[in-house]
């Protein structure tokens, strides 16, 4: 089964910083098939990125994606107050068909 | 813009049946793989499984067992049944759209509790 691994999990930055958050697969990951999500208390996950670095619809772009095989990262480019929330990775494979990383919580310093 | 509006009982006792289903609105059925995805309070992300609009279904191995998504397309409409539940099945199950990679639209989510 592969595994994603984020880190750290939690972040703690200031509005108006650059965030940077990991995801480390245990195998490889096809690049059109790894997700970022964010979540707030009490809500669904949020789609921001697909494809590793494609922003879903109405993303703002201070959000960016990148990586390649099993390193991936997701970039904040300057954190709003709204940004503080939970992300998560996401990848798509084989058994099982998708995996989701433990989360990265970025917390307001 | 597509809408997933989920329900189902909210309490069950140990060793009962979880029985969920998700109302599909605004979009079509067809062309998206629609998955059950759950969260433990506290706790990170576990996809369950999905299925398409043929009804080909995916389990995650882990519940494969105990698992069953089905649909009635003529409702737009699929559920999850998930037999034999424990407390460690506790947690805000949601129903999600997706193409193959990612889920761009999501319920609204459901806590379930399982407790005698």
């Amino acid at each position: 089964e592969s595994v994603l691994t984020q880190s750290p999990g939690t972040l703690s930055l200031s509005p108006g910083e650059r965030a940077t958050l990991s995801c480390r697969a245990s195998e490889s990951v096809n690049s059109a098939y790894l997700a970022w999500y964010q979540q707030k208390p009490g809500q669904a996950p949020r789609l921001l990125i697909y494809g590793t670095s494609t922003r879903a619809t109405g993303i703002p772009d201070r959000f960016s994606g990148s990586g390649f095989g099993t390193e991936f990262t997701l970039t904040i480019s300057r954190l709003e107050p709204e940004d503080f929330a939970v992300y998560y990775c996401q990848r798509y494979g084989s058994s099982p068909r998708y995996t989701f990383g433990q989360g990265t919580k970025l917390e307001i310093k | 813009q597509v809408q997933l509006h989920q329900w189902g009982a909210g309490l069950l006792k140990p060793s009962e049946t979880l029985s969920l289903t998700c109302a599909v609105s605004g979009g079509s059925f067809s062309g998206y793989y629609w998955n059950w995805v759950r969260q433990p309070p506290g706790k990170g992300l576990e996809w369950i499984g999905d299925i398409n609009h043929t009804g080909y279904t995916n389990y995650n191995p882990s519940l494969k067992s105990r698992v069953t998504i089905s649909m009635d397309t003529s409702k737009n409409q699929f559920s999850l049944n998930l037999s034999s539940v424990t407390a460690a099945d506790t947690a805000v199950y949601y129903c999600a759209r997706g193409q193959i990679g990612d889920f761009d639209s999501w319920g609204q989510g459901l806590l379930v509790t399982v407790s005698s």
